[in-house]
């Protein structure tokens, strides 16, 4: 069964810019997660789907960033536009979306981001 | 507020040896209990989870997590590290239900094993 797909592996780009990461869950998991990871820290969650819909985007920076899930499968997070600090992993997961919260969240590769 | 620690940032084994990595809890109620590893450049792969039932948890490649409520602890634990277990090791605690059904992560430790 393949795992969570995420591209690209590695991004680098000049602050200011846009840029776009994508994600392939895990076919069946009706819930997907991006997380920024950074550097010597553990993942933080930037937002949480529950099949098309955003359930929990409380710490998604609003101003800049921006997420979608057409159709419940693939998601894109989108930064626009790009500061040096978003330096950093974006991780993508996905769980079957179990209900009483006993979920098991399977993780991507991440997308390595370096903004110059 | 859910929190994790890991005390130990950086830790080093010689290959052969035991190894336990702690890791505390902040929750209010029963957690769920998850042992993640990173390999450099790459993402979290599961060890092990612990939901209810038997305290003692057995993961994959080798490696079990004992949860104790009085101690607030859930420490990972391994007999005989192999040179292939470097990497770096996440405790994370799962908040239950509804819509809070996320994970809160530790800082990480990360493992050197010498030949």
């Amino acid at each position: 069964e393949a795992g969570v797909v995420q591209s690209p592996r590695y991004k680098i780009i000049e602050k200011k810019q846009p840029v776009a990461f994508w994600c392939n869950p895990i076919s069946g998991h009706n819930t997907l997660y991006w997380y920024l990871q950074n550097l010597g820290q553990g993942p933080e969650l930037l937002i949480r789907y529950e099949n098309e819909e955003a359930v929990d985007d409380s710490q998604l920076p609003k101003d800049r960033f921006s997420a979608e899930r057409l159709k419940g499968v693939d998601s894109t997070l989108k930064i626009q536009p790009a500061e040096l600090g978003d330096s950093a992993v974006y991780l993508c997961a996905s769980s079957l979306g179990l209900a009483g919260g006993q979920e098991t969240q399977y993780f991507g590769p991440g997308t390595r981001l370096l903004v110059l | 507020a859910q929190s994790v620690t890991q005390p130990d940032i950086h830790i080093t084994v010689s290959e052969g040896a035991s190894l336990e990595l702690r890791c505390n809890y902040s929750y209010g109620a029963t957690p769920y209990l998850f042992w993640y590893v990173q390999s450099p450049g790459q993402g979290l792969q599961l060890l092990l989870k612990y939901f209810s039932g038997d305290t003692l948890v057995q993961g994959i490649k080798g490696f079990e997590a004992e949860f104790k409520r009085s101690q607030s602890s859930f420490n990972l634990r391994k007999p005989s590290v192999h040179w292939s277990d470097a990497a770096e090791y996440f405790c994370a605690v799962g908040a239950k239900g509804g819509a809070t059904n996320k994970l809160i992560f530790g800082t990480g430790t990360l493992l050197a094993v010498q030949p």
